[in-house]
C-alpha cells in the first residue's frame, strides 16, 4: 500500500538557518503530497501541496516540490522563525484509496532564539 | 467560527467502558474524515462518509469502533469496551468533494484525546 517516510526528527535549529526536512514517498497511483503543519495544542492545518508531478507549492516562505523521479517532496524554508517551531507532516492523497490521507510520522522542529 | 469542531476535547475513560466523539463538520461539506493519531505518529485513517454513506473503513476499525452519519452533517464514532491500546487523539476532518479526479482539500478539528485507565 501507499507509504510516507519522513525524516526523524527532533530537529533543532537556530533562527534565521536554513531548514530542510525530506519527504519520500510509495503510491500506486498518482498521488496529490502535502505539507501539515501542527503547531502545538492546534489542529493540522495545511502548509502547502503540490498535485502533479514538477509542481512546486508554497506558503509562509515555506516550499515544496513533487519530485516524481525521486519520489520526493522535501520542505525547505530559507530562514526560520521561532514561531515556525511546530510538527510537520508530510501526506498523500491517492484517488485510489478514496482520498483519504496517508500521513508520515512527523517531524517536530524547535528553533531556538 | 466555521471549521470543524469536536467534542469533546477530553475524553478519560475506564478499561471496558463506551465512548462516543462527536465531529461538526464545515457545513458545505459532503465528506467527512476519522483519522486516529498516536503519540509520535502521524494520524492514521479510519473511515469516511460522503453524505450519509459510509464509503471506506480501514482495517484499523475494529468490530469495537462503529462511525455514523446520519443527516449527512455531524458524525459520531464510538468505541465500545475500551481498550488501553485505543487511547489515542482522534481526529476529524472534512472536505467538499466536486467529483471528478479533482483534489478536496480537508480542513481538520482540533480532536479529542481519549485516555483510557
Amino acid at each position: 500500500g501507499d507509504s510516507v517516510t519522513q525524516m526523524e526528527g527532533p530537529v533543532t535549529l537556530s533562527e534565521e538557518a536554513f531548514l530542510t526536512i525530506n519527504c519520500t514517498y510509495t503510491a500506486t497511483g498518482y498521488p496529490s503530497l502535502f505539507w501539515y503543519v501542527q503547531y502545538p495544542g492546534e489542529g493540522l492545518q495545511l502548509l502547502l501541496k503540490a498535485t502533479k508531478a514538477d509542481d512546486k507549492g508554497s506558503n509562509k516562505g515555506f516550499e515544496a516540490t513533487y519530485r516524481k523521479e525521486t519520489t520526493s517532496f522535501h520542505l525547505e524554508k530559507g530562514s526560520v522563525q521561532v514561531s515556525d517551531s511546530a510538527v510537520y507532516f508530510c501526506a498523500l492523497s491517492d484517488q485510489n484509496y478514496g482520498q483519504n490521507f496517508v500521513f508520515g510520522p512527523g517531524t517536530r522542529l524547535s528553533v531556538l532564539p | 467560527d466555521t471549521g470543524v469542531s469536536q467534542n469533546p476535547r477530553h475524553k478519560i475513560t475506564k478499561r471496558g467502558q463506551n465512548v462516543t466523539f462527536r465531529c461538526d463538520p464545515i457545513s458545505e461539506h459532503n465528506r467527512l474524515y476519522w483519522y486516529r493519531q498516536t503519540l509520535g505518529q502521524g494520524p492514521e485513517f479510519l473511515t469516511y462518509f460522503q453524505n450519509e454513506a459510509q464509503l471506506e473503513k480501514s482495517r484499523l476499525l475494529s468490530d469495537r469502533f462503529s462511525a455514523e452519519r446520519p443527516k449527512g452533517s455531524f458524525s459520531t464514532l464510538e468505541i465500545q469496551r475500551t481498550e488501553q491500546g485505543d487511547s489515542a487523539m482522534y481526529l476529524c476532518a472534512s472536505s467538499l468533494a466536486l467529483g471528478g479526479n479533482s483534489y478536496n482539500e480537508q480542513f481538520f478539528g482540533p480532536g479529542t484525546r481519549l485516555t483510557v485507565l
